[in-house]
This record gives C-alpha cells, sequence and structure tokens, in this order.
C-alpha cells in the first residue's frame, strides 16, 4: 500500500521557536507534493507547493529530497496563529495524504 | 477561497436509513473527489469523478455510491449507513490541467450513524 508517514506530534513550541516538521513517502514515482494545513474542525487549505528546489513563503520553507523520499516543512518565529495540524501531501495517480502533525505554538 | 458548499453541513441518522451528500463547486473544475476523516487515519478516498458520468472507487468506497450529472455537482451516497461510517466527509476539487494542481476543500459534513 502506497503510503505518507508523519510523526503525529504535538509539537508543543513557545512562540517565536523554529520548528521543523518531516514526511517520508513510498511512491517513488510520486510526482508532485503539498503541505496542507488543517485547522481543528475546519477543511484542510493549502499551505505550498514544495519543488525540488526547495521554496520559501515568509516564514514557511518547504524542501523535498527525492532520493530519500522525504518532505520537510520549516516555521520560523512561529505565532500563535500557526497552531493546526499540517498535513503532507503526495500526488501520485491520486492525491494520497499523511495523517497529519499537530502543532501547538504556547504563549 | 474556491467556490465550494457541502450540504448539508451536520447530519444525525439511523442505522439502514439512505444518506445522500452533495457538493456543489462553481469553479467548472473537471475532477471532483469525496473523502472521510476519522482520528488516526488521516483523509480517505472514497470516490473520485474525472468528468460528467465518469467516476471511479477509492481506497474506502465499500457502501458508497456517487453520481454527478452535471459539472458543478458530485452526490455522495450512503445506501444503507452504518456506525461505521460515522465520520467527517470532504469533498474537494481540482483543475486537473497541470503536473502541480491541487486540491480545494469543502467546508465538510458531519455524519452521525445512531
Amino acid at each position: 500500500r502506497k503510503e505518507v508517514e508523519q510523526d503525529p506530534g504535538p509539537f508543543n513550541v513557545p512562540e517565536g521557536a523554529t520548528v521543523a516538521f518531516n514526511c517520508t513517502y513510498s511512491n517513488s514515482a510520486s510526482q508532485s507534493f503539498f503541505w496542507y494545513r488543517q485547522d481543528c474542525r475546519k477543511e484542510p487549505k493549502l499551505l505550498m507547493s514544495v519543488y525540488s528546489s526547495g521554496n520559501e513563503d515568509g516564514r514557511f520553507t518547504a524542501q523535498l529530497n527525492r532520493a530519500s523520499q522525504y518532505i520537510s516543512l520549516l516555521i520560523r518565529d512561529s505565532k500563535l496563529s500557526d497552531s493546526a495540524t499540517y498535513l503532507c501531501v503526495v500526488n501520485e495517480e491520486n492525491f494520497v495524504f499523511g495523517p497529519g502533525t499537530r502543532l501547538s505554538v504556547l504563549p | 477561497d474556491a467556490g465550494i458548499t457541502q450540504s448539508p453541513r451536520h447530519k444525525v441518522t439511523e442505522t439502514g436509513t439512505p444518506v445522500t451528500l452533495r457538493c456543489h463547486q462553481t469553479e467548472n473544475h473537471r475532477y471532483m473527489y469525496w473523502y472521510r476523516q476519522d482520528p488516526g487515519h488521516g483523509l480517505r478516498l472514497i470516490h473520485y469523478s474525472y468528468g460528467v458520468k465518469d467516476t471511479d472507487k477509492g481506497e474506502v468506497s465499500d457502501g458508497y455510491s456517487v453520481s454527478r450529472s452535471k459539472t458543478e455537482d458530485f452526490l455522495l451516497t450512503l445506501e444503507s449507513a452504518t456506525s461505521s461510517q460515522t465520520s467527517v466527509y470532504f469533498c474537494a476539487i481540482s483543475d486537473g490541467t497541470h503536473e502541480e494542481d491541487t486540491q480545494y476543500f469543502g467546508p465538510g459534513t458531519r455524519l452521525t450513524v445512531l
């Protein structure tokens, strides 16, 4: 079975901290990669796509390592509003979602 | 935000009754998906559609059927609901026109089967 795995957490970090999430995937033929954010009792929302060269969007940096089949998300200067579950998503023939990593940013 | 609505947003029903959930989009996207989300399992694909009247099964399709008679509507039917189908159901859409196409989700339907 094709799988996407993540550390479920929770990650409890103070405001201003840097936190990193990793995700591994099993299908080497996977085509594209994404991070989604899901707030409690809400729908998942796209946070950012993940490119082979790595990409940055403000405080968020995503990286892809195809050889090792893992994806990472780095959040710098954490805010209270970053508290959510972060889903790693891999597009094979269909989108495959990881179980999510829960982040709590504490005051 | 993508124009996706789901109805109903909440439903409580009894075992053995039929239930239909509706997903409606205003984005004219080709692909539509139904997922269920349960604690410890993440999002799991039930069925998807790649065009009007074109559907296919996902990972957890048993006990579910779908129909898509118009581009904008994708219906999920539980012919005879069971307690194991208590879940949060999300509809998603995607354009499907390029390699890095991504999915956009509706607000979800919370279904409880007693």
